[in-house]
C-alpha cells in the first residue's frame, strides 16, 4: 500500500459527459502527479501540482483540467469525453517537487467511456 | 528535451534464468534514473533510483541497475528470476521543468514475463 489513494476504481460512463477522478496524497507529501495510461500510447504524464500551485504540463488535453486543494488532495476533472479517453489514470505523490524525489502511485482509477 | 528508450516491449524469460531489461535515455543535463515496476492491476511502484554517487543501484528484491554515462543506458538486471516477478518495468529520466520542478519521463514499458 504506498498511502496514496484513488477514488472511484472504476468508472463506466457515456461519450459527452463529464467526471471527476479524486486522489489523496501520502501524509506529508505536497506534490500530486496525473498520469494516463493506455495500450496504444503508453504512461503518459498529464499534470503536476506542488502545495495548491499548478507546476508542470504534459500532455493534458483542454477538455481536461485539474486542482489541488488546501487539504492536499487533487482532482482531475475530464469533460466532453471520448471513446478514446477511455484508460487507467494514475495519481501519484512525492515529498516535494524537486529531481530526485520517489513517487508514490496510487492504485488507479479506469475509465470507461461507452 | 529528455527521452527514454525500452526497446523490448516483451521479454519472455524461464524461471530461474537471468534476465536484463534495457534502457536507453536522452538528457541535455546530468540525470536521475528510475526503474519503477507495475503489478498486475496495481500502481507503478520504485524499484531503485540512481542519483549519484555509485553507478551500481541495487534493490531489496534483487535486482540491480548499472547506470552507464557513455552509452546513455541504465539496463535492469537480475541473476535468477521468479514468478513474481511478473510484471511491466518502466525506466524513467528526471530533468528540471522551467519552474524548477522536477519532470519525469517514463518508458513505455517491458512486460517481464517469467516462464515455469
Amino acid at each position: 500500500d504506498s498511502g496514496v489513494t484513488q477514488t472511484p476504481k472504476h468508472l463506466i460512463t457515456a461519450t459527452g459527459q463529464r467526471v471527476t477522478l479524486r486522489c489523496s496524497p501520502r501524509s506529508g507529501d505536497l506534490s500530486v502527479y496525473w498520469y494516463q495510461q493506455s495500450l496504444d500510447q503508453g504512461l503518459q504524464f498529464l499534470i503536476q501540482y506542488y502545495n495548491g500551485e499548478e507546476r508542470a504540463k504534459g500532455n493534458i488535453l483542454e477538455r481536461f483540467s485539474a486542482q489541488q486543494f488546501p487539504d492536499l488532495h487533487s482532482e482531475l476533472n475530464l469533460s466532453s469525453l471520448e471513446l478514446g479517453d477511455s484508460a487507467l489514470y494514475f495519481c501519484a505523490s512525492s515529498v516535494g517537487g524537486a529531481r530526485g524525489d520517489t513517487q508514490y502511485f496510487g492504485p488507479g482509477t479506469r475509465l470507461t467511456v461507452l | 528535451a529528455q527521452s527514454v528508450t525500452q526497446l523490448d516491449s516483451q521479454v519472455p524469460v524461464f524461471e530461474e534464468a537471468p534476465v536484463e531489461l534495457r534502457c536507453n535515455y536522452s538528457s541535455s543535463v546530468s540525470v536521475y534514473l528510475f526503474w519503477y515496476v507495475q503489478y498486475p492491476n496495481q500502481g507503478l511502484q520504485l524499484l531503485l533510483k540512481y542519483l549519484s554517487g555509485s553507478t551500481l543501484v541495487e534493490s531489496i528484491n534483487g535486482f540491480e541497475a548499472e547506470f552507464n554515462k557513455s552509452q546513455t543506458s541504465f539496463h535492469l538486471r537480475k541473476p535468477s528470476v521468479h514468478i513474481s516477478d511478473t510484471a511491466e518495468y518502466f525506466c524513467a529520466v528526471s530533468d528540471i521543468n522551467s519552474g524548477g520542478y522536477q519532470k519525469v519521463t517514463f518508458g513505455t514499458g517491458t512486460k517481464l514475463q517469467v516462464i515455469p
